[in-house]
């Protein structure tokens, strides 16, 4: 199973809500990305947790906030957005060691709406 | 600091083509080096995955190489297919769990 998943595929916010990205990978990967992809251009680091510990956080605003609250799960909380932050939201994981590691796995996006 | 670009960055080719797309980066010290395609509006899926240490890694139709030294790598795809009609991204890791994407070549096959 080479699957990452995520929910809600599509997401539509008003300014002052608080809304839930969730992602989640069954691969035994133990790190796991989030990523930013506005449209026509690549994906941007946003967040690593390695262990299920935040390692890289890109200079995130701090509207987004990162939770890992398992080795399985990754969320991502949103609070008080802009509509700039309207973009496609991916989640990846990959192996770090082993015969494939580094290979990273993404997840099919969560495409938010900020109103 | 490492930047990653892909020529051209976009491509229409007949159906049965053979074709290259490449990728440049400007520092050579990666841990290796992935390929995806994407659907738009869709995620990325993994095509190759070449180490840092590996030439050439080989799927189907697909065939990646890597050349650490100038920076480059290709992927060649044989006898396209209008089902290959997608953007293709490379991406390098430049160090622990960071990997920085290129700028993406869009390609269509026509029937």
């Amino acid at each position: 199973d080479t699957e990452v998943t995520q929910t809600p595929k599509h997401l539509v916010m008003g300014m002052t809500n608080k809304k839930s990205l969730k992602c989640e990978q069954h691969m035994g990967h133990r790190a796991m990305y989030w990523y930013k992809q506005k449209a026509k251009k690549p994906p941007e680091l946003m967040f690593v947790y390695s262990y299920e510990k935040l390692s890289i956080n890109e200079s995130v605003p701090s509207r987004f906030s990162p939770e890992c609250p398992n080795s399985s799960l990754l969320n991502l909380h949103l609070h008080a957005l802009q509509p700039e932050d309207s973009a496609l939201y991916l989640c990846a994981s990959s192996q770090e060691s082993g015969g494939r590691r580094y290979e990273q796995y993404f997840g099919p996006g969560t495409r938010l709406t900020v109103t | 600091k490492q930047e990653v670009t892909q020529i051209p960055a976009a491509l229409s080719v007949p159906e049965g083509e053979n074709l290259v797309l490449n990728c440049s980066f400007t520092d050579s010290a990666i841990y290796n080096l992935q390929w995806f395609r994407q659907d738009p509006g869709k995620g990325l899926t993994s095509l190759l995955l070449i180490q840092s240490s590996q030439r050439e890694q080989t799927s189907g139709r697909l065939n990646a190489s890597l050349d650490k030294s100038s920076g480059r790598s290709t992927l060649y795809i044989a006898a396209s297919q209008p089902g290959d009609s997608a953007t293709y991204l490379c991406a390098v890791r430049t160090g622990t769990y960071k990997y920085i994407f290129g700028t993406g070549t869009r390609l269509k096959v026509l029937a």
